[in-house]
């Protein structure tokens, strides 16, 4: 199984809204990983989540909260957004997150988020 | 590694032709760089590892080399075929991080 599920696909929320994204893998892999993606952009690294603790935060701002419970699952946590980060947030996993050359990630199909 | 460009930005072929686009990076600092797919509505998928300078990898119809010295790594496609149409994206690495390229939008028109 090397599938990485992410929900829900689709997400409309409000400015005021608190709302959670939820990625799953279950390759035993150690590294997980937020992306954003805007149109025509490549994925901008968010966050990295290794050995379920937060190794690296690319200065989101705290409006996204990441979360790791296990070794499974990773959340991101919305809360007062803004229109402009209405995009496509992909999760991905690794075996690890840095040393192996190999450490391919293995993507979700994102959910597109738009923030009215 | 925070300056990886991708050219052409897209590309449109008649199916069969043969094709390439080029991901070029700093070369300092370089760890590997990852090749990937990404098909419209799917997720991104992996093509290839790179590591070492000269390397050649092959799957199928597509192979790429690649130049650290220099900082660029080539993708080959060789016949293209409609299935072929995706964004092609390069993420080098400098071994804490790999940085994902703007992309190849490569359309493939039968």
């Amino acid at each position: 199984d090397t599938e990485v599920t992410q929900t829900p696909k689709h997400l409309v929320m409000g400015m005021t809204n608190k709302k959670s994204l939820k990625c799953e893998q279950h390759m035993g892999h150690r590294a997980m990983y937020w992306y954003k993606q805007k149109a025509k952009k490549p994925p901008e690294l968010m966050f990295v989540y290794s050995y379920e603790k937060l190794s690296i935060n690319e200065s989101v701002p705290s409006r996204f909260s990441p979360e790791c419970p296990n070794s499974s699952l990773l959340n991101l946590h919305l809360h007062a957004l803004q229109p402009e980060d209405s995009a496509l947030y992909l999760c991905a996993s690794s075996q690890e997150h840095v040393g192996a050359a190999k450490n391919i990630q293995y993507f979700g199909a994102g959910t597109r988020l738009s923030v009215l | 590694i925070l300056n990886v460009e991708q050219s052409p930005q897209s590309l449109h072929v008649q199916e069969g032709d043969s094709t390439n686009f080029t991901c070029s990076f700093p070369s300092s600092n370089f760890y590997a760089l990852h090749w990937y797919r990404w098909e419209t509505a799917k997720s991104p998928e992996a093509l290839f590892v790179m590591t070492l300078n000269g390397d050649e990898k092959k799957k199928g119809r597509i192979s790429a080399t690649l130049n650290t010295k220099e900082g660029y790594s080539y993708l080959y496609i060789k016949g293209s075929q409609p299935e072929d149409s995706a964004t092609y994206l390069c993420a080098p690495g400098d071994g804490q991080n790999f940085v994902f390229g703007p992309g190849t939008r490569l359309s493939v028109l039968p």
